[in-house]
């Protein structure tokens, strides 16, 4: 158990929909990191905050958008759904802003999205 | 960050030392090299990461050549629980680094009994 939790498991949605994710990092960890991963694109990187702001932004979709909030937990919202945001979204989180190479990232345990 | 290359798949048997290499032939001065490994679609998780000396953790071992163009991680003893896919990342140390992990497809190490 990494310490990060994610809700829900499981989503199972219809094309033209939006559905949020939930993240929660560890305790006292102050960066939250999202990443996707699919079938044929691997694990990538989307978008990372750190202490409630936005510090790196990879592949995201315009579609997509997330926030962490003054708790740190942290929301990734999709909207627009297509077959191809099929996939398993994955929550990291760090101690710091990922600037040191000790700041490493602890992940949770994944959401997988369906979209019918 | 540099591009590591990783062969696709290798097999070990239990009990025995499992070795994954990792080619980095770009990387720089201040880049470190780091391993995770996911387990069948559980959350990738941290094993150990490096700069130029042989690191060693409750996991495994890493082993960097001097020249840093390449490097192994050892698992000392794999063993069924071991199967996973193992990553290679190469990831700079500063100020302006954001943390973002680059992954790449991974070796898929099958431990048989």
């Amino acid at each position: 158990d990494s310490g990060v939790t994610q809700t829900p498991k499981h989503l199972i949605t219809a094309t033209g929909q939006r559905v949020t994710l939930r993240c929660s990092p560890r305790s006292g960890d102050l960066s939250v990191y999202w990443y996707q991963q699919s079938l044929d694109q691997g694990l990538q990187f989307l978008i990372q905050y750190y202490n409630g702001e936005e510090r790196a932004k990879g592949n995201i979709l315009e579609r997509f958008s997330a926030q962490q909030f003054p708790d740190l937990h942290s929301e990734l919202n999709l909207s627009s759904l297509e077959l191809g945001d099929s996939a398993l979204y994955f929550c990291a989180s760090s101690v710091g802003p990922g600037t040191g190479a000790w700041d490493e990232q602890f992940f949770g345990p994944g959401t997988r999205l369906t979209v019918l | 960050d540099a591009k590591t290359t990783q062969p696709p798949s290798m097999d070990c048997a239990e009990g025995r030392a499992a070795n994954l290499p990792c080619n980095h032939s770009t990387i720089s001065g201040n880049e470190y090299v780091y391993w995770y490994r996911q387990i069948h679609s559980q959350g990738p998780q941290y094993i150990i990461h490096g700069l130029k000396n042989n690191e060693t953790n409750e996991m495994a071992s890493l082993i960097i050549t001097e020249d840093r163009k390449s490097s192994t991680l050892i698992l000392p003893h794999a063993t069924l629980r071991d199967t996973a896919v193992y990553y290679c990342i190469v990831r700079v140390d500063s100020s302006g680094n954001t943390g973002k992990l680059i992954f790449g497809q991974g070796t898929t190490l099958q431990v048989k009994p």
